[in-house]
């Protein structure tokens, strides 16, 4: 079984500044695909960074950077120099051998001005 | 547009009525998903296609939902007898052949029950 944990329900973050948003997963599966989507109040899910858990490197995808630590099976968020359109809220996701994609409860951010 | 789509993108009804939601995927995706969202929560899985077979059902699935990808393209998801507990977001995603590629998400369809 897979399971994602995010335990921060909301985040507040200032324009401009850097924001870590908490994933850590568990999973039994010797690979792996970990992912970070966006909801905003629209309802769409978009696709933000995906990390393998045999890549050497983190991901980086423009603002987004996953902060990739299998050995404490975390891989956080990064945000840089948020913008007031990066109010939504994001989720951490997992696929492994079962084939679905499960997915952590979210963490709402809000992006002060 | 070259991305999921999902009809009806809102659906009222009462309950004890059947209903049916639609998914096109993006036509080279041989993987498709349904899931279900309700507020404040993630999605969670509900059943898995590859082609048209299907080969994961959430035991969230009960009796009353069925899917079906008839010739492997498009899929319909059904509620019989719909309960108010069934009002949520139906999300339908898609995925290209490898592993581990991202899945691409539909507007979702938002079922409510009165």
């Amino acid at each position: 079984a897979q399971k994602i944990t995010q335990t921060q329900p909301g985040m507040f973050v200032q324009e401009k500044e850097a924001v870590t948003l908490d994933c850590t997963y568990d999973t039994s599966d010797p690979s792996y695909g970990l992912f970070w989507y966006k909801q905003p109040s629209s309802g769409e899910m978009i696709f933000l960074i995906y990390q393998g858990s045999y890549d050497q490197q983190n991901a980086t995808e423009g603002r987004y950077s996953l902060n990739f630590q299998k050995a404490r099976k975390s891989a956080n968020l990064v945000i840089s120099a948020s913008q007031l359109g990066d109010s939504a809220m994001y989720f951490c996701a997992i696929s492994g051998s079962a084939r679905q994609l499960t997915f952590g409860s979210g963490t709402q951010l809000t992006v002060l001005p | 547009d070259t991305g999921v789509s999902q009809d009806p993108r809102h659906k009222i009804t009462k309950r004890g009525q059947n209903v049916t939601f639609r998914c096109d995927p993006i036509s080279e995706h041989n993987r498709l998903y349904w899931y279900r969202q309700t507020l404040g929560q993630g999605p969670e899985f509900l059943t898995y296609f590859q082609n048209e077979a299907q080969l994961e059902k959430s035991r969230l699935l009960s009796d009353r939902f069925s899917a079906e990808r008839p010739k492997g393209s498009f899929s319909t998801l059904e509620i019989q007898r719909t309960e108010q507990g069934d009002s949520a977001m139906y999300l339908c995603a898609s995925r290209g052949d490898t592993s581990n590629t991202e899945a691409f998400f539909g507007q979702g369809t938002r079922l409510t029950v009165v």
